[in-house]
């Protein structure tokens, strides 16, 4: 059975600090793998990972992924009290994405 | 920026009765999809569209489900007859030429079944 693993499922943390986050995958016929940034509503495009071993990398936030070992991370530095939110993974299988139950970043002032 | 549009934004329904969620999809998008997120728990795939058809659908997305892109612009999500699990918030995303393009997610809407 397809499967896409995250952890931490939540993590308390304070401004400044850099946080990793995991997602794991068990999917046949794997193309792509997303993250996305769930605050209210909307899942909210961070990243998109084809490739092992490229950086992806926005402002504070990167992302890799590994094909070999079917994980991605994705790192943020210096975080803010705006990056609180539910952080998700979704892997691609040509016409149709699984998402990870997400992690829920708390970041604190 | 072009984006996803999804109405209502909140649907209230009784037990039983038919819904016609609507979207709008990213205009040049060419895959559309369905989803579903029950409070406080993961978003399910319900089902991909394109060329005017199901690419692929989930073990959730049943006789009851369908779906039509009536005029080359809307992208609708059909539930013939609602039942108290199908309360949910349901979004709609699209993306572009390849099947691996980000996709796009509406802002969605919820779903409440009484």
């Amino acid at each position: 059975e397809d499967k896409v693993v995250q952890s931490p499922l939540s993590l308390v943390v304070h401004e400044g600090d850099t946080v990793t986050l995991n997602c794991s995958y068990e999917v046949t016929n794997f193309r792509s793998l997303l993250w996305y940034k769930q605050e209210k509503k909307a899942p909210t495009f961070l990243f998109m990972l084809t490739s092992s071993g490229i950086e992806k990398k926005s402002g504070r936030l990167s992302s890799i992924l590994d094909k070999k070992e079917l994980f991605s991370i994705l790192n943020i530095t210096a975080t803010q009290t705006g990056d609180s939110a539910v952080y998700l993974c979704a892997v691609g299988n040509f016409n149709k994405f699984y998402f990870g139950s997400g992690t829920k970043l708390n970041v604190k002032p | 920026e072009p984006e996803v549009t999804q109405t209502p934004s909140h649907q209230v329904t009784q037990m039983g009765q038919e819904v016609i969620l609507r979207c709008v999809p990213i205009s040049n998008h060419l895959y559309f999809y369905w989803y579903r997120q029950i409070l406080g728990q993961k978003v399910e795939f319900l089902v991909s569209f394109y060329n005017n058809e199901i690419s692929e659908k989930s073990e959730i997305f049943d006789d009851q489900f369908s779906v039509e892109r009536p005029d080359g612009s809307n992208f609708t999500l059909k539930i013939r007859s609602t039942k108290l699990e199908d309360s949910a918030m349901y979004f709609c995303a699209s993306s572009g030429l390849e099947r691996t393009d980000t996709q796009y997610f509406g802002p969605g809407t919820r779903l409440t079944v009484l």
